[in-house]
Parts: structure tokens; sequence; C-alpha cells
């Protein structure tokens, strides 16, 4: 099974700031890589698959890079609809499908 | 507009069956290859179960293996997750989520339905 890690846990940025998240794979995923935005109460949505490429309707601010077992997620200049957990999720091997723990962006 | 709208959810003892069905409309049901992803309160997200479009390959993660059966009928465009001797630990909200075209990302969830597994 291949391991995802996140990190930071947590992230405090203040609006109008980038952000970089880091996503860590236990062995290479090549570019099979997505990321998802969840907002409290609300389901994940996809922002990123093949660890660089938006997903339909997501804002030129986020951006994906990475491959193997290194990715970045970042968000050029975060607006306030942007606080929420990202998780990372491979699907290069699998079954399982296996996500990263998250990162939760909050306001600083 | 692609719709997955997922029900069944509820209060179940430990040791119960829960069934939870997934409604989809706005595209071609029977070409999706579909999964079942939950989230226990506060925590992150765990793949459930897969089924391809056809119903003919299926997997499941281990922690549900042997308890928990996925299936489809596509005639009513409808998911389902057969869920037996219902733990504790199973208490999570239960998206169901479809597959991208090309790739194994999910591009599509429902808002989720919520199974508590308590005495």
């Amino acid at each position: 099974e291949i391991v995802m890690t996140q990190s930071p846990a947590t992230l405090s940025v203040s609006p109008g700031e980038r952000a970089t998240l880091s996503c860590r794979a236990s062995q290479s995923v090549s570019s099979n890589l997505a990321w998802y935005q969840q907002k409290p109460g609300q389901a994940p949505r996809l922002l990123i698959y093949g660890a660089s490429t938006r997903a339909t309707g997501i804002p030129a601010r986020f951006s994906g890079s990475g491959s193997g077992t290194e990715f970045t997620l970042t968000i050029s200049s975060l607006q306030s609809e942007d606080f929420a957990v990202y998780y990372c999720q491979q699907y290069n091997n699998w079954p399982p499908l296996t996500f990263g723990p998250g990162t939760k962006v909050d306001i600083k | 507009e692609v719709q997955l709208v997922e029900s069944g959810g509820g209060l179940v003892q430990p040791g119960g069956s829960l069934r939870l069905s997934c409604a989809a409309s706005g595209f071609t049901f029977s070409s999706y290859e579909m999964n079942w992803v939950r989230q226990a309160p506060g925590k992150g997200l765990e793949w459930v179960s897969y089924i391809s479009s056809s119903g003919s390959t299926i997997y499941y993660a281990d922690s549900v293996k042997g308890r928990f059966t996925i299936s489809r009928d596509n005639a009513k465009n409808s998911l389902y997750l057969q869920m037996n001797s219902l733990r504790a630990e199973d208490t999570a909200v239960y998206y169901c989520a479809r597959y991208g075209d090309y790739e194994y990302y999910f591009d599509y969830w429902g808002q989720g339905t919520l199974v508590t597994v308590s005495s």
C-alpha cells in the first residue's frame, strides 16, 4: 500500500498571500496524483489531477507540480473562499486508493 | 449537471446492517466506474470500495472486506453499499464518488450520508 503524507498539518496564511502545500508518497506514483479541497460540511471538490492539470472551473491561482514522490499544491493569492482542508490522493497503484491526512489552511 | 445523491444512512447498533444508495443523474451512469469513500468524524478520507461500469470488477478496502458489498443497477442509475456486521469504527459520512473520464481520481462526489454505529 502506498502511504501518503502531507505537510504541514496546518498552514496559517493571510488573505492575498501565497500558500504552498506539500504531499509525499512512500513510493513513486509517477504523475498519478490528485488534489481535493474540502470545506466544513461539504463534500471534497477535485482541484488538480495528473499532478498539474486543473479540473474544470478551478481558478488559475491553484497550481500543482511534482512527480514521483514529491508534490506541491500552490495557491498564489489566497482568497477568503480558499480557507479549507486540502487532501492529496494517489491513483498509480491501487487498490487501495490512498489519501494523505490533509492540510488545513486557516486564516492568520 | 452531474448529480450524486446518497441516502440510507442512520443510527444502527453494532453488528447491525444498513444499505446505502446513491442516485446518479446528469451523465451516462452505465459508462462510469464508481466508488464509495468515507470520512469518520473529524478525520480524513478513506477509500472503501470500487465497482467497474459493468459491475464485473469489484475491490474493497481491507477494513471492510467480507462485511460490505458494493453493487450497481445501471437500469436505475443507482449505486449501492450493503454494510453488514457494522462496528463503531464504521461510523462516518459515506460519499459516492465518480471516477474521472480517463484516470482514477474522483471528479464528482455526492453530499454524503452519515452512518452512526452505536448502542
